[in-house]
């Protein structure tokens, strides 16, 4: 089955800095990439998805890229704030329904002020 | 506010024992998912229910057991508890069946001593 593998697990950034989580996955058929953001005592929130014949795309101070051959996609976020502080998920899905969306393990961020 | 409301927020139990989580989804929304996330296994999909019938299910234990109601709130019920059963329990709804926008209560947080 899909496998996904997120870095770095912790991330410390100066605010106005730029933030890059990366993950992998295995199953070469997955065609959907969800991020997702849990801040602390909330439930994960959707805040871009991409698809597999998409190479990148942005959403204001968030991007997210992905590379097919490589099996790896990213999540970039610029002029970070101290309220983008939180766990991301990416996952991976190689269906059209949820129950085969796989989560990455997470990466906790936090911006210092 | 994602409009699902899930409670109680904390649930305090023994080994052995019952408990039942409810979930309200968001207005309209007709699919309800089951979530556990736990440090070790990260965030897991149990179930999902779509209009009152089961529609896929996760890696969820036999003890485990869920249900729509015709007025479209969830009840998922846990039995035989056992210590590691301990996690936070997310139930999400989205408008229908397949990859749309999902949105995630504040879940209940499950402690068994």
């Amino acid at each position: 089955g899909e496998n996904v593998e997120q870095h770095p697990s912790t991330l410390s950034v100066q605010e106005g800095d730029s933030a890059v989580i990366k993950c992998t996955y295995s199953d070469s058929a997955s065609n959907y990439f969800p991020w997702y953001k849990q801040e602390l005592g909330k439930g994960p929130q959707l805040i871009i998805d991409i698809r597999s014949n998409v190479g990148e795309k942005k959403d204001q101070r968030i991007a997210v890229t992905l590379n097919k051959t490589a099996k790896h996609f990213s999540l970039h976020i610029t002029e970070t704030q101290p309220e983008d502080s939180a766990v991301y998920f990416c996952a991976a899905s190689n269906g059209t329904s949820y129950d085969k969306v796989i989560f990455g393990p997470g990466t906790s961020l936090s911006v210092i002020p | 506010d994602s409009g699902v409301t899930q409670t109680p927020k904390h649930l305090i139990t023994a080994t052995g024992q019952r408990v039942t989580l409810r979930c309200s989804p968001r207005s309209g929304d007709l699919s309800v998912y089951w979530y556990q996330q736990s440090l070790d296994q990260g965030l897991q999909f149990l179930i999902q229910y779509y209009n009152g019938e089961e529609r896929a299910k996760g890696n969820i234990l036999e003890r485990f057991s869920a249900q729509q109601f015709p007025d479209l709130h969830s009840e998922l019920n846990l039995s035989s508890l056992e210590l590691g059963d301990s996690a936070l329990y997310f139930c999400a709804s989205s408008v229908g069946l397949g990859l749309y926008i999902q949105y995630f209560g504040a879940g209940t947080r499950l402690s068994v001593l």
